[in-house]
């Protein structure tokens, strides 16, 4: 089976730096992705990481240490607009299908 | 370019009552579809995948079913709705496996 583990809740101020923990225990492993919902929408995709290091798009990175079981998402210059939950999930051994954490809820104030 | 399609948008349906969601992919050839469930402010759960026409995967035993009778089509259904079937639920394409991309939801409430 997979299990991942985040944060429930973190909160921070307009401008700041962010970053967004998630471990992972997996009998296989494909990547780790990062996924973005607003209250009441869908989830968007953010990132994913299938190698080790860091992965830039933007105001966004996201991290991944393999021998670690450990990835990160790192919001930079955050807006009010970032406000929102964010998942990380990780593909299953074998089969096209994620297994999702249970979302990291990120409040950005002014 | 790929779009998604779910109907309805919102749902109020009573206990005991049929249910038929429908979802529809257009832009892409045999992908990958997904049905997720999410509680409200909880993370979400596989329901089914399908890999190809015909093709489910049950993750969950539930009184939900579904079904692909046409390469980008999905259903999900249920013959008698419960109380707990209340959530929102997602449809979700991808082609690499690694990246998913979802409709916009049906958020269905059982009375």
């Amino acid at each position: 089976g997979q299990s991942l583990e985040q944060p429930s809740e973190v909160t921070a101020v307009e401008g700041a730096i962010v970053q967004i923990n998630c471990t992972y225990q997996t009998s296989g492993f494909y990547g780790l992705s990062w996924y973005q919902q607003h209250d009441g929408g869908a989830p968007t995709f953010l990132s994913y990481n299938a190698l080790d290091g860091l992965e830039e798009t933007g105001r966004f990175s996201s991290f991944l240490s393999r021998s670690d079981s450990y990835g990160y998402l790192l919001l930079q210059e955050l807006q009010m607009k970032d406000s929102a939950s964010y998942f990380c999930a990780v593909r299953d051994t074998g089969f096209q299908k994620l297994v999702f954490g249970t979302g990291t809820r990120l409040l950005v104030s002014p | 370019s790929q779009t998604i399609h779910q109907w309805p948008a919102t749902l109020v349906q009573p206990v005991g009552s049929p249910l038929s969601l429908e979802c529809t992919v257009e832009g892409t050839s045999n992908p990958n579809l997904y049905w997720y469930r999410q509680a409200a402010g909880r993370g979400l759960q596989l329901l089914f995948y399908s890999v190809g026409i015909g093709q489910i995967s049950s993750e969950v035993p539930q009184n939900l079913s579904a079904s692909r009778p046409q390469d980008r089509q999905f259903i999900l259904s249920s013959k008698k709705l419960l109380l707990s079937d209340s959530g929102f639920y997602l449809c979700a394409w991808s082609t690499s496996g690694n990246e998913q991309f979802f409709g916009p939801g049906t958020r269905l409430t059982v009375l």
